[in-house]
């Protein structure tokens, strides 16, 4: 069964990079069959889709975050990876990793929660 | 792109049914069948219960079930039970080869 996993630091200071991986496992990330997408949370709010990678590398974006993100992917590792730059306190979310197929975001991540404080 | 809408709660008691509404356009809801709708217990990620709007993936109890109306998705919740409290959230693809998410309903087992 597929499974994800979110990794990175939990804090980051407002104006830096955010950085994080997602090592998918029991599944390839080269699989025709998915998408790979990132969703976040803040904190006693709703979830926001943020844009998703496709196998043949694709990349598909959030219009309000398209200016400050990239997804990208490493085949090698199954990983793929978001960032987002220029980051402000608004960008303090949980962030969730997901597979996504015709039927929707099928399988999430456990989450990661991101900070962005000086 | 704007959240499709939803209610911000519902709530039953045990044993009834209740219908959670996502209205949309004819850019997402209206225009596609690639309508989900995902489960959140507090402190965990969301867990899909419908998608492709009336379709229920494996392991999912068949007390969800989905239906949309032009631009509006509906997810029904019948014989409610107290496992059932949790939020609730819609997801449409859109015509901008994008996803947009609802705001997200609290059902509450009363």
């Amino acid at each position: 069964q597929l499974q994800l996993q979110e990794s990175g630091p939990g804090l980051v200071k407002p104006s830096e990079t955010l950085s994080l991986s997602c090592t998918v496992s029991g599944g390839s990330i080269s699989s025709s069959s998915y998408h790979w997408g990132w969703i976040r949370q803040p904190p006693g709010k709703g979830l926001e889709w943020i844009g998703n990678i496709h196998y043949t590398g694709a990349t598909y974006y959030n219009p309000s975050l398209k200016s400050r993100v990239t997804i990208s992917a490493d085949t090698s590792k199954n990983q793929f990876s978001l960032k987002l730059n220029s980051v402000t306190a608004a960008d303090t979310a949980v962030y969730y990793c997901a597979s996504i197929t015709a039927g929707g975001f099928d399988m999430w991540g456990q989450g990661t929660m991101v900070t962005v404080s000086s | 792109q704007s959240a499709l809408t939803q209610p911000a709660s519902v709530s039953g008691s045990p044993g009834q049914s209740i219908t959670i509404s996502c209205t949309g356009t004819s850019s997402d809801v209206g225009g596609y069948n690639h309508v989900s709708w995902y489960q959140q217990h507090p402190g965990k990620a969301p867990k899909l219960m419908i998608y492709e709007v009336t379709n229920r993936p494996s392991g999912v109890s068949n007390r969800f079930s989905g239906s949309k109306s032009g631009d509006t998705a509906s997810l029904t919740i019948s014989g409610l039970q107290a496992e059932d409290e949790a939020d609730y959230y819609c997801s449409s693809y859109t015509s901008s080869v994008t996803y947009v998410f609802g705001t997200g309903t609290r059902v509450t087992v009363l």
